[in-house]
């Protein structure tokens, strides 16, 4: 079985700022992990995921992820944030091996102040 | 973008009315998906498929039946709408090709009056 939990609903930074989005997970064998991004009245993209390999990940739009397998854990950060950025980002996680099963975060809404 | 299509978009139906939301794929992918959005609630799975004529139950899967007669195509059926069933449903497929990414359709937006 695998569960995320995305600490905080809602994150304000300022335009230029750090982002930083925390996504945590449990995983009873090696996970696979997935940032997505929803605009308005849109379907989820994705940002970027992280199989095996390097633990440090770079995805679209400037946005990077490193597996920390220690902390059990999947941030999301980018280094200065664009208004373009307001989004709702959603962690999921799936089991390696082949396994269909994917389970998503409750989602951190990004707000981005000018 | 993923070749995914799902219909209709937008419907607005009556309590107690059956109603068929449709996703259809061009990537071949083995494995599809029906999740509903809600606020504070993230995504929820109401049931995949993960071959033809083979299906499963997801979290939330009351009040909904699936079919999938053809790998491309994956029907959600809302056997007799209820308001609680409002929501924004989201198709996704997934497949060795995608390197077990999962891709998700546009969404299709149903308000049960």
């Amino acid at each position: 079985a695998q569960s995320v939990t995305q600490l905080g609903s809602h994150v304000s930074v300022s335009e230029g700022a750090l982002v930083l989005l925390r996504c945590n997970y449990s995983s009873s064998v090696p996970p696979y992990l997935f940032w997505y991004v929803q605009y308005p009245n849109q379907g989820l993209q994705l940002l970027l995921k992280y199989t095996t390999g390097a633990t440090l990940v770079k995805g679209i739009n400037g946005f990077e992820a490193e597996f920390k397998k220690s902390e059990t854990s999947f941030h999301l950060t980018k280094p200065s944030a664009h208004m373009s950025d307001a989004a709702e980002y959603f962690c999921a996680v799936t089991l390696s091996g082949g396994y269909q099963k994917v389970t998503f975060g409750i989602g951190t809404k990004l707000q981005v102040i000018p | 973008d993923a070749g995914i299509t799902q219909s209709p978009r937008h419907k607005v139906t009556e309590t107690g009315t059956p109603v068929t939301l449709r996703c259809h794929q061009t990537e071949n992918h083995r494995y599809m998906y029906w999740y509903r959005q809600d606020p504070g609630h993230g995504l929820r799975l109401i049931h995949y498929s993960y071959g033809v004529k083979d299906t499963d139950k997801g979290e939330v899967s009351d009040g909904y039946s699936v079919s999938r007669s053809k790998t491309e195509d994956f029907l959600l059926t809302l056997e007799s709408a209820t308001s609680s069933q409002t929501s924004v449903y989201f198709c996704a497929i997934m497949g060795r090709e995608s390197g077990n990414t999962i891709y998700f359709g546009e969404g299709s937006w149903l308000t049960v009056v």
